[in-house]
């Protein structure tokens, strides 16, 4: 069973719009980190953040900012005032302490498309 | 700066034939990862190594085996090639074997695999 969902496929916007993705994730672990990971057209997946289940607190980096909530399973990303270097497929994923390796488990990931 | 080389960005290969995809990684990791890509479905792990001369099975190892002889280089191979398995291959390592769940991963560029 999928255990990280991007709903969303395909999101389209202007540039200086914002766009937010989401993520649900599902895991009966305590422990657990998320991640999101950029996929620029170059197709190198970049690391952008990793939040561990204790720590609910939101994060700001720049343009980016993260809301994570445990009542919804939830870990989305907002980018605000989009450019178009932000066009890339976007992935959640999700590492469970449980799993003997805690392996990443990946959602299907949200390609942003950034017009002029 | 961290960095993982696939060897080829493109390849061709026939029904049948044995492929070789190489990685090498400078950062002295000691996880390494093969994962394919395919749309709509995200990174699915193949197989990935904690250390040398070791392996474990990821969520799709079959018709795929991998080597790893030296720390820094993880081979994945595909014993006879098939149609199905045409997709984009992604490497990747990770610091640390016993915080493989939190420690993030690193790719390398990809190689798009082609079997006619």
């Amino acid at each position: 069973a999928q255990k990280v969902t991007q709903a969303q496929t395909e999101i389209s916007v202007v540039e200086k719009e914002d766009v937010t993705l989401d993520c649900v994730y599902e895991t009966r672990d305590t422990t657990y980190y998320l991640f999101w990971y950029k996929q620029p057209p170059s197709g190198e997946l970049v690391f952008l953040i990793r939040r561990n289940s204790f720590d609910e607190q939101n994060e700001i980096s720049g343009r980016y900012s993260w809301n994570f909530q445990k009542s919804t399973s939830s870990f989305n990303f907002t980018i605000t005032a989009s450019q178009v270097v932000d066009s890339a497929v976007y992935f959640c994923a999700l590492s469970e302490a449980g799993d003997s390796w805690g392996k990443l488990q990946f959602g299907a990931g949200t390609q942003v498309v950034v017009t002029p | 700066d961290v960095k993982v080389t696939q060897s080829s960005r493109y390849l061709v290969k026939r029904t049948g034939e044995k492929v070789f995809l190489e990685c090498v990684q400078d950062m002295d990791h000691e996880n390494m990862f093969w994962y394919r890509q395919d749309p709509g479905l995200g990174l699915r792990l193949i197989y990935f190594s904690y250390d040398v001369k070791m392996k474990e099975k990821g969520d799709i190892p079959e018709g795929y085996s991998v080597s790893r002889e030296k720390k820094e280089r993880f081979s994945l191979i595909l014993e006879s090639a098939s149609t199905n398995q045409t997709s984009m291959y992604l490497c990747a390592s990770s610091f640390g074997a016993a915080t493989v769940y939190n420690s993030p991963l690193h790719f390398g560029n990809g190689t798009r695999l082609t079997v006619t």
